[in-house]
């Protein structure tokens, strides 16, 4: 089955500073999404992006469905941006996560 | 629904005993999905529906698990003999879906029902 693999795995962040956080996926997707995982265990949805670019706020991401990835950006991070990040994708029907980047922001 | 719903938010239970987690879907998504989610671990997928009908129910983890979905809405997840091992929080999403195709538009999840066996 596709592969999702996110990277970094963690990631520590002085508030304020900006991040990239990288999503690959194995196979063709038809569906993308990125959520944020709150410490209260609540998914947000952030972004829907099989293709292009979106940008909403502080965040933005971009998908390269043609190269197999995707990059959720996070500028002048904040302490509430704490929490896991994942990517989803559809193949073959399933909608399959990665393990997520676990980002802390120390204020 | 204004969102996804799913009862009970905490089930405690002992071991042996069998449990229902309930999820009523975003009205008008014809698509559900089922995932767990042990303690610090990522989303693992369990099965999803398209309408009534489950194409894919490869990963539910044994035969002590089953899903339903009557009316192309409620769903049940249902847990026989509960072991420890099936203590997690079990998530439900749904999506709008088109057709035959379960996969159209943005998924949305329900903020969990967390299982804890003694």
């Amino acid at each position: 089955g596709i592969q999702v693999e996110q990277s970094p795995p963690d990631l520590i962040l002085q508030e304020g500073a900006n991040s990239t956080l990288r999503c690959n996926f194995s196979d063709s997707v038809n569906n993308l999404q990125w959520f944020h995982q709150n410490p209260w265990g609540q998914l947000i949805n952030l972004f829907y992006i099989p293709s292009g670019t979106k940008q909403n706020g502080r965040l933005s991401a971009t998908t390269v469905a043609t190269e197999r990835y995707s990059l959720l950006y996070i500028s002048s991070s904040q302490t509430t941006d704490s929490g896991v990040y994942f990517c989803a994708v559809v193949n073959t029907g399933k909608l399959i996560f990665g393990q997520g980047t676990t980002l802390q922001v120390k204020p | 629904g204004a969102g996804v719903s799913q009862s009970p938010s905490n089930k405690v239970t002992e071991k042996g005993k069998d449990v229902e987690l309930r999820c009523d879907p975003i009205s008008g998504h014809t698509a559900l999905y089922w995932y767990r989610q042990s303690l610090g671990q990522g989303l693992e997928f369990l099965i999803y529906f398209q309408g009534n009908s489950a194409p894919d129910k490869s990963g539910l983890p044994s035969d002590r698990f089953s899903a339903e979905r009557t009316g192309g809405s409620v769903s049940t997840l249902t847990i026989q003999r509960t072991q420890q091992e099936d203590s997690a929080v079990y998530l439900c999403a749904s999506i709008v879906g088109t057709g035959t195709n379960a996969n159209t538009g943005e998924l949305f999840f329900g903020e969990g029902s967390r299982l804890t066996v003694l």
